[in-house]
This record gives structure tokens, sequence and C-alpha cells, in this order.
């Protein structure tokens, strides 16, 4: 069982609601992960947050939009999403190590938007 | 040129065969380097870290080359349990604290009896 919990696991949306996806971890990680994975490709990086900070942002659109509420917790809000935007969105943890630092995901959120 | 590339495959074998994939990547300063499994519709779970000595766990054998900028992964003795999507995952830097991990297109494993 993954120590990474992402809800909700399904999500289907119209392109005006605003919907938001919850990730939480307690593994004491302190650096945060989104990937979005399209069908049969690999997960692409989003967002990272470091101890509670955002560090990295790979120039996702502004109606994807993080947040991280303290080192457990991570959100990304969903405002006016495209068709294109479905896909699985998975979350990840790891512990900042410049030499070693892995990856735990969550089981993901499945998002249709229609 | 991607940043790490991997024979998508798929790779179709027989149960006890042994299967390598490759996976290369393109920036000289990576610090880190790992092979995750994807079943369909599941996350990505780390299967091994790949260090610059090699490195083993039961059937599976993984293998840094600094100098060509590639990393293998060898499973012996293949099962049919082994079908899945096996993806190489690269650091290739640091932002601050944090590593920038990024991951091959994978490599599809069909294990037939």
């Amino acid at each position: 069982d993954t120590e990474v919990t992402q809800t909700p696991k399904h999500l289907v949306m119209g392109m005006t609601n605003k919907k938001s996806l919850k990730c939480e971890q307690h593994m004491g990680h302190r650096a945060m992960y989104w990937y979005k994975q399209k069908a049969k490709k690999p997960p692409e990086l989003m967002f990272v947050y470091s101890y509670e900070k955002l560090s990295i942002n790979e120039s996702v659109p502004s109606r994807f939009s993080p947040e991280c509420p303290n080192s457990s917790l991570l959100n990304l809000h969903l405002h006016a999403l495209q068709p294109e935007d479905s896909a699985l969105y998975l979350c990840a943890s790891s512990q900042p190590d410049r030499l070693n630092e892995k990856l735990f995901f969550g089981s993901g959120t499945q998002l249709s938007v229609l | 040129r991607k940043e790490v590339e991997q024979d998508p495959g798929p790779f179709n074998v027989p149960e006890g065969a042994t299967v390598a994939f490759n996976c290369t990547y393109s920036n000289s300063a990576s610090q880190s380097f790992f092979w995750y499994r994807q079943d369909c519709r599941k996350e990505p779970k780390l299967l091994m870290s790949v260090y610059s000595s090699g490195n083993e766990d039961g059937r599976f054998t993984a293998q840094l080359n600094r100098a060509s900028q590639y990393i293998s992964l060898l499973i012996r003795d293949s099962k049919l349990s082994d079908s899945a999507t096996y993806l190489c995952v690269v650091n290739i830097g640091f932002r601050g604290n944090t590593g920038k991990l990024i991951f091959g297109q994978g490599t599809t494993l069909q294990v037939k009896p």
C-alpha cells in the first residue's frame, strides 16, 4: 500500500468547473511533486515543492495552481481546464538528498475534462 | 535530444528468458539514477537505485556507465509477473535542495508462458 494518499481517485469535470486534487504523505518527506501522465506516456513533471516553497514550475499553464499548506499536504487547484488536460495526475514525495533522492508515488487521480 | 531516452519496445519474451533494457541520458552532471516499474493503470513504484559499481537485487541487476551516459537493467529468469513498463529515472540537476527527476518514455515488457 502506498504511503502517499491522493483524493479523489477519479474526477470528471466540465471546462467551467473549479476543482481541487489533494495529496497527503506522512513519511516526513520535505519535497512534494505533481506529475501528469497521459496514456502510454511517461510521467511529466509539473511542479516541485521543497520545504513548502515552490522550487520548480515546468511552465505549466496558470489554469493549474499548486498549493502546499504544510509539509504533509499538497493540493492542485484546477480551473477552466481543457479536454486535453484529461490525464492521470500523480503526486509524489521524497526526502531531499543530493545523491539519492527517491520518489514515492500516490495512486493518482484519473481526471476527465468534458 | 530528449533528456532521458529508452527503447519503448515492446519486448516479448518467454518465461525463463533473460532480458536487458538500456536507457541513455544527456546531462553529464546527472547524479542519481533509478529504475521504476509501472503496471497498467497503477502508479510507478521504485524497483531499484542504480549505483556506479552496479547492484543486484535477486533476479534484477542494474548497471551505470557514466562515460557513455547510459544505465541498464537486466532481468534473469523472467516471470509472468514481470510483465510491466520499466521506467528509467534520472535526477538531472538541482534547484536548491530538490532534484529534478525526469522519466524516460518507458520500456514495455511482456513475458509469455
